[in-house]
């Protein structure tokens, strides 16, 4: 049972370019979340998937995509990245319940 | 929507001392306050939560306490150890149809001084 897993774990990006981020979870939980995290802010939620085949949006929207691909797996895109999108990223997952599971997190440098 | 402030953002106490950190929330329909422990380079864990309908629960050195009047609670940490270094997110959240919408706080960063 690996609980929430992210790939990658860290990713350099020039301006413009593109990066999907994976997340998955073996729990069997309905909601899964992106989470960016930066100095003094927080999380701050970017996309949730309340249950499989739905997804709304966060926060901090502007910038990111995200695709449902069925239970187990919530990717985020980023199609065009910007210095402002710099940050650490966390995916989470609940079982509709409350406790967040998190994983590992992605740290991404645009330059 | 909910807005929940974090204080303080940093904290230094000597080992063996208690350490408090207090949130606010804003939406009085936010009923589950779960406060999260991360470590340097790690992810967020749950360390203890408090839902809406109890007033104070412990586990072991930790405690939260919720006053809903007020629209506050806190995080109390006795007999602090240098293991209790991190930073500590509160979080406030409700639910709506199957899925939990939580707030964060912005984190303070707990130095515990051997």
């Amino acid at each position: 049972n690996a609980g929430v897993t992210q790939t990658p774990k860290f990713q350099v990006l020039k301006t413009g370019q593109s990066m999907t981020l994976q997340c998955a979870q073996d729990m069997n939980h309905n909601s899964m979340y992106w989470y960016r995290q930066d100095p003094g802010m927080g999380l701050r939620l970017i996309y949730y998937s309340a249950s499989e085949g739905t997804t709304d949006k966060g926060e901090v929207p502007n910038g990111y995509n995200v695709s449902r691909l069925n239970k187990r797996e919530f990717s985020l895109r980023l199609e065009s990245a910007a210095p402002s999108q710099t940050s650490v990223y966390f995916c989470a997952s609940t079982t509709g319940g409350e406790t967040q599971y998190f994983g590992p997190g992605t740290r991404l440098l645009v330059l | 929507g909910e807005n929940v402030e974090q204080h303080p953002s940093t904290l230094s106490v000597q080992e063996g001392d208690s350490a408090v950190i207090k949130c606010t929330y804003s939406d009085s329909a936010s009923n589950y306050f779960p406060w999260y422990k991360q470590e340097l380079g790690k992810r967020p864990q749950l360390i203890i939560d408090i839902r809406s309908n109890v007033g104070e629960k412990k586990d072991q050195r930790i405690a939260v306490t919720l006053n809903k009047t007020a629209k506050h609670f806190s995080l109390h940490i006795t007999e602090t150890q240098p293991e209790d270094s991190a930073v500590y997110f509160c979080a406030a959240s409700k639910g709506s149809g199957g899925y939990q919408k939580v707030t964060f706080g912005t984190g303070t960063k707990l130095q515990v001084i051997p």
